[in-house]
Protein backbone atom coordinates (compact mmCIF):
# COMPACT_ATOMS: atom_id res chain seq x y z
CA UNK A 1 0.00 0.00 0.00
CA UNK A 2 0.90 3.94 -0.25
CA UNK A 3 3.23 5.05 2.31
CA UNK A 4 2.28 7.95 5.04
CA UNK A 5 4.97 9.54 6.82
CA UNK A 6 3.92 11.54 10.24
CA UNK A 7 6.81 13.31 11.78
CA UNK A 8 7.78 13.70 14.79
CA UNK A 9 6.02 10.45 16.33
CA UNK A 10 6.85 11.54 19.70
CA UNK A 11 6.98 15.40 21.13
CA UNK A 12 6.85 16.93 24.74
CA UNK A 13 6.59 20.71 24.78
CA UNK A 14 5.95 23.14 27.46
CA UNK A 15 3.12 24.73 27.95
CA UNK A 16 2.36 28.00 25.80
CA UNK A 17 4.26 26.77 22.86
CA UNK A 18 3.25 26.21 19.96
CA UNK A 19 4.31 22.95 18.18
CA UNK A 20 4.21 21.43 14.42
CA UNK A 21 3.35 18.29 12.99
CA UNK A 22 3.91 17.11 9.62
CA UNK A 23 1.93 14.76 7.36
CA UNK A 24 3.63 13.56 4.03
CA UNK A 25 2.23 11.03 1.57
CA UNK A 26 5.62 9.33 0.13
CA UNK A 27 4.37 7.84 -2.92
CA UNK A 28 1.21 9.08 -3.94
CA UNK A 29 -0.86 12.95 -4.12
CA UNK A 30 -3.32 13.03 -1.75
CA UNK A 31 -5.69 15.09 -2.82
CA UNK A 32 -7.58 15.42 0.80
CA UNK A 33 -5.93 14.94 4.24
CA UNK A 34 -7.51 13.96 7.34
CA UNK A 35 -6.50 14.82 11.33
CA UNK A 36 -7.94 12.59 13.73
CA UNK A 37 -6.79 12.99 17.53
CA UNK A 38 -7.37 10.21 19.46
CA UNK A 39 -8.00 9.92 23.55
CA UNK A 40 -6.84 7.06 25.54
CA UNK A 41 -9.55 4.35 25.48
CA UNK A 42 -11.58 6.21 23.14
CA UNK A 43 -12.37 6.60 19.01
CA UNK A 44 -10.02 8.46 16.71
CA UNK A 45 -12.15 11.37 16.52
CA UNK A 46 -11.72 13.71 12.99
CA UNK A 47 -10.76 16.93 13.62
CA UNK A 48 -10.37 18.39 10.36
CA UNK A 49 -10.30 17.94 6.59
CA UNK A 50 -8.07 19.72 4.12
CA UNK A 51 -7.43 19.94 0.50
CA UNK A 52 -4.40 21.06 -1.07
CA UNK A 53 -4.67 24.67 -1.84
CA UNK A 54 -7.34 25.47 0.35
CA UNK A 55 -8.67 26.25 3.95
CA UNK A 56 -9.61 23.33 5.95
CA UNK A 57 -12.60 22.00 6.99
CA UNK A 58 -13.15 21.72 11.01
CA UNK A 59 -15.67 19.12 12.78
CA UNK A 60 -18.03 20.62 15.52
CA UNK A 61 -15.93 21.36 18.53
CA UNK A 62 -12.58 22.02 16.99
CA UNK A 63 -10.92 25.61 17.79
CA UNK A 64 -9.57 26.35 14.05
CA UNK A 65 -7.23 28.81 16.02
CA UNK A 66 -5.80 26.26 18.12
CA UNK A 67 -5.05 23.41 15.38
CA UNK A 68 -3.91 25.17 12.54
CA UNK A 69 -3.98 22.91 9.38
CA UNK A 70 -1.88 23.82 6.08
CA UNK A 71 -2.09 21.91 3.07
CA UNK A 72 -0.03 23.61 0.61
CA UNK A 73 0.78 20.68 -1.43
CA UNK A 74 -0.03 17.72 -2.73
CA UNK A 75 1.93 16.06 -0.25
CA UNK A 76 2.48 17.84 2.85
CA UNK A 77 -0.22 18.82 5.17
CA UNK A 78 1.14 20.35 9.07
CA UNK A 79 -0.96 20.68 11.70
CA UNK A 80 0.15 23.60 14.18
CA UNK A 81 -1.22 23.45 18.07
CA UNK A 82 -0.60 26.49 18.92
CA UNK A 83 -0.20 28.09 22.84
CA UNK A 84 -0.53 24.38 23.83
CA UNK A 85 -1.72 23.67 27.12
CA UNK A 86 -2.09 20.29 29.38
CA UNK A 87 -5.28 18.78 27.93
CA UNK A 88 -4.23 19.21 24.31
CA UNK A 89 -1.94 16.19 25.08
CA UNK A 90 -3.11 13.38 23.07
CA UNK A 91 -2.37 10.79 20.18
CA UNK A 92 -2.88 12.78 16.91
CA UNK A 93 -2.82 10.54 13.42
CA UNK A 94 -3.32 11.64 9.80
CA UNK A 95 -4.61 9.75 6.53
CA UNK A 96 -4.23 10.65 3.11
CA UNK A 97 -6.16 10.01 0.12
CA UNK A 98 -5.41 9.69 -3.30
CA UNK A 99 -7.06 8.68 -6.60
CA UNK A 100 -7.85 5.46 -5.44
CA UNK A 101 -9.78 6.83 -2.70
CA UNK A 102 -8.82 4.37 -0.06
CA UNK A 103 -7.34 6.58 3.27
CA UNK A 104 -3.87 5.47 4.51
CA UNK A 105 -2.78 6.52 7.92
CA UNK A 106 0.53 7.86 9.35
CA UNK A 107 2.12 6.50 12.66
CA UNK A 108 -0.01 8.81 14.75
CA UNK A 109 2.78 11.81 16.72
CA UNK A 110 2.15 11.09 20.70
CA UNK A 111 2.17 15.26 21.62
CA UNK A 112 2.57 15.53 25.56
CA UNK A 113 2.09 19.23 26.76
CA UNK A 114 4.11 19.65 30.25
CA UNK B 1 -24.96 11.42 13.84
CA UNK B 2 -22.83 8.23 12.79
CA UNK B 3 -21.46 6.31 15.43
CA UNK B 4 -19.90 2.48 15.80
CA UNK B 5 -19.52 0.83 18.70
CA UNK B 6 -17.14 -2.41 19.46
CA UNK B 7 -16.41 -4.38 21.78
CA UNK B 8 -13.91 -3.53 24.56
CA UNK B 9 -10.66 -4.95 24.84
CA UNK B 10 -8.48 -6.09 25.39
CA UNK B 11 -9.22 -9.74 24.37
CA UNK B 12 -6.91 -12.30 24.80
CA UNK B 13 -6.95 -15.67 23.50
CA UNK B 14 -4.66 -18.31 23.07
CA UNK B 15 -3.04 -19.36 19.46
CA UNK B 16 -5.31 -21.06 17.08
CA UNK B 17 -8.74 -19.81 19.19
CA UNK B 18 -11.55 -18.37 16.71
CA UNK B 19 -11.77 -15.32 16.72
CA UNK B 20 -15.09 -12.52 17.01
CA UNK B 21 -14.94 -8.83 17.73
CA UNK B 22 -18.14 -7.31 17.57
CA UNK B 23 -18.96 -4.01 16.16
CA UNK B 24 -22.44 -2.29 15.46
CA UNK B 25 -23.16 1.00 13.59
CA UNK B 26 -25.47 3.62 13.43
CA UNK B 27 -25.62 5.63 10.13
CA UNK B 28 -27.86 7.45 7.90
CA UNK B 29 -27.71 5.98 4.19
CA UNK B 30 -25.79 3.27 3.20
CA UNK B 31 -21.87 3.44 4.64
CA UNK B 32 -19.58 1.79 3.95
CA UNK B 33 -17.98 -0.33 6.53
CA UNK B 34 -13.64 -1.15 7.48
CA UNK B 35 -11.66 -2.83 9.85
CA UNK B 36 -8.16 -1.28 10.46
CA UNK B 37 -5.61 -2.64 12.43
CA UNK B 38 -2.82 -1.07 13.90
CA UNK B 39 0.36 -3.24 15.11
CA UNK B 40 2.62 -1.90 18.22
CA UNK B 41 4.10 1.37 16.80
CA UNK B 42 2.84 1.57 13.18
CA UNK B 43 0.13 3.26 11.70
CA UNK B 44 -3.05 1.66 11.14
CA UNK B 45 -3.58 -0.23 8.19
CA UNK B 46 -6.80 -1.71 6.10
CA UNK B 47 -7.55 -4.60 7.22
CA UNK B 48 -11.07 -5.37 5.15
CA UNK B 49 -13.84 -3.31 3.56
CA UNK B 50 -17.29 -4.01 2.23
CA UNK B 51 -19.35 -1.04 0.64
CA UNK B 52 -22.66 -2.56 0.26
CA UNK B 53 -25.50 -4.72 2.23
CA UNK B 54 -24.17 -8.68 2.31
CA UNK B 55 -21.01 -8.06 0.89
CA UNK B 56 -18.30 -9.81 2.73
CA UNK B 57 -14.73 -8.33 2.76
CA UNK B 58 -11.86 -10.88 3.43
CA UNK B 59 -8.26 -10.67 3.94
CA UNK B 60 -5.16 -12.59 6.05
CA UNK B 61 -7.68 -15.08 7.22
CA UNK B 62 -10.07 -12.57 8.41
CA UNK B 63 -13.84 -11.52 7.09
CA UNK B 64 -16.29 -9.51 8.14
CA UNK B 65 -20.03 -9.76 6.75
CA UNK B 66 -22.08 -6.55 6.03
CA UNK B 67 -25.32 -6.61 7.46
CA UNK B 68 -27.84 -4.06 7.03
CA UNK B 69 -30.45 -5.87 8.70
CA UNK B 70 -28.43 -6.11 12.70
CA UNK B 71 -26.30 -2.93 11.62
CA UNK B 72 -23.08 -5.29 12.31
CA UNK B 73 -19.75 -5.94 10.98
CA UNK B 74 -18.39 -8.78 13.25
CA UNK B 75 -14.76 -9.33 12.66
CA UNK B 76 -13.56 -13.07 12.65
CA UNK B 77 -10.94 -15.59 12.03
CA UNK B 78 -11.23 -19.03 12.17
CA UNK B 79 -7.96 -19.60 13.83
CA UNK B 80 -5.52 -16.46 15.38
CA UNK B 81 -1.60 -16.73 15.63
CA UNK B 82 0.46 -14.42 17.98
CA UNK B 83 1.31 -12.44 15.27
CA UNK B 84 -2.55 -10.99 15.03
CA UNK B 85 -2.02 -9.40 18.36
CA UNK B 86 -2.76 -5.94 17.91
CA UNK B 87 -5.50 -3.05 18.19
CA UNK B 88 -8.29 -3.67 15.54
CA UNK B 89 -10.87 -0.72 14.80
CA UNK B 90 -13.93 -0.96 13.23
CA UNK B 91 -15.01 2.38 10.88
CA UNK B 92 -17.54 3.63 8.46
CA UNK B 93 -17.49 6.14 5.79
CA UNK B 94 -20.70 7.33 4.09
CA UNK B 95 -18.68 7.01 1.00
CA UNK B 96 -17.12 4.72 -0.44
CA UNK B 97 -12.93 4.99 0.47
CA UNK B 98 -13.16 7.50 3.37
CA UNK B 99 -13.34 10.60 1.23
CA UNK B 100 -15.67 12.50 3.67
CA UNK B 101 -13.55 11.05 6.97
CA UNK B 102 -14.10 8.58 8.63
CA UNK B 103 -16.04 7.74 11.94
CA UNK B 104 -14.29 5.00 14.34
CA UNK B 105 -15.08 2.64 17.19
CA UNK B 106 -12.84 2.83 20.21
CA UNK B 107 -10.79 -0.17 19.47
CA UNK B 108 -9.97 -3.35 20.61
CA UNK B 109 -6.99 -4.73 21.64
CA UNK B 110 -6.52 -8.33 20.87
CA UNK B 111 -3.50 -10.57 22.45
CA UNK B 112 -3.14 -13.98 21.62
CA UNK B 113 -0.77 -16.19 24.04
CA UNK B 114 1.19 -18.90 22.61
Amino acid sequence: GAVVSQHPSRVICKSGTSVKIECRSLDFQATTMFWYRQFPKKSLMLMATSNEGSKATYEQGVEKDKFLINHASLTLSTLTVTSAHPEDSSFYICSAIGDISEAFFGQGTRLTVV
Amino acid sequence: GDSVTQMEGPVTLSEEAFLTINCTYTATGYPSLFWYVQYPGEGLQLLLKATKADDKGSNKGFEATYRKETTSFHLEKGSVQVSDSAVYFCALSPSGGGADGLTFGKGTHLIIQP
